[in-house]
């Protein structure tokens, strides 16, 4: 099973802060690695696929970055809105696997 | 607009069995994979399996197998989870995922609004 280690584990930031999220694969994943966020009391919403694809309608201040086993989330100019834990996905291998999530705190 | 569209909450008692579902909206709805996510309380997701509507071939987290059953009636477009014998550790809220792409490797593009079942 792949393991995905994601960090930090927890950020609290500023509004227009620019925050990077690590997602790190134990083994070879190619671009097949996916973010999604997670507001309080909602489902999941994906966010990036395949690494750096962007999706329709997610605000362009989100971006993705990597391939093989380091991947990263950007998000620039934080907005309060953004507060939300943030997880990895790999579809590369079966099972597939989550990483543990990152909780972002708008101060 | 694309929906998948879950059954409601449910309290159910330690080795009750249990059934819960989720309709697509999806035109040619056999024509896609439908996965199940666990999310216990404050925690991370799981993957648990992904089954193809059309066909009912599946696909299930080693860890889960045995535990849960998913099937599909892609007649009217549903896909369900079912438990023979709760037990308290199934707790939890349980997500459908549908991959757009139509393969089952695919990212979530489309999650249900989530079914709570609490076992006790």
């Amino acid at each position: 099973e792949i393991v995905l280690t994601q960090s930090p584990d927890f950020q609290s930031v500023t509004p227009k802060e620019t925050i990077t999220i690590t997602c790190r694969a134990s083994q070879d994943v190619g671009y097949s690695l996916h973010w999604y966020q997670q507001k309080a009391d909602q489902s999941p919403k994906l966010l990036i696929k395949h690494a750096s694809q962007s999706i329709v309608g997610v605000p362009s201040r989100f971006s993705g970055d990597g391939s093989g086993t380091d991947f990263t989330l950007t998000i620039n100019s934080l907005e309060a809105e953004d507060a939300a834990t943030y997880y990895c996905h790999q579809s590369e291998n079966l099972p597939f696997t989550f990483g543990g999530g990152t909780k972002v705190e708008i101060k | 607009e694309v929906q998948l569209v879950q059954s409601g909450a449910e309290v159910k008692k330690t080795g009750e069995s249990l059934r819960i579902s989720c309709q697509g909206s999806i035109q040619t709805f056999s024509s896609y994979w439908i996965g199940w996510v666990r999310q216990m309380p404050g925690k991370g997701l799981e993957w648990m399996g992904i089954i193809y509507a059309g066909d009912s071939d599946v696909r299930y987290n080693p860890s889960f197998q045995g535990q849960v059953t998913i099937s599909a009636d892609k007649s009217i477009s549903t896909v369900y989870l079912q438990w023979s014998s709760l037990k308290a550790s199934d707790t939890a809220m349980y997500y459908c995922v549908c991959p757009l792409s139509g393969a089952y490797w695919g990212a979530f593009d489309i999650w249900g609004q989530g079914t709570k079942v609490t076992v006790s």
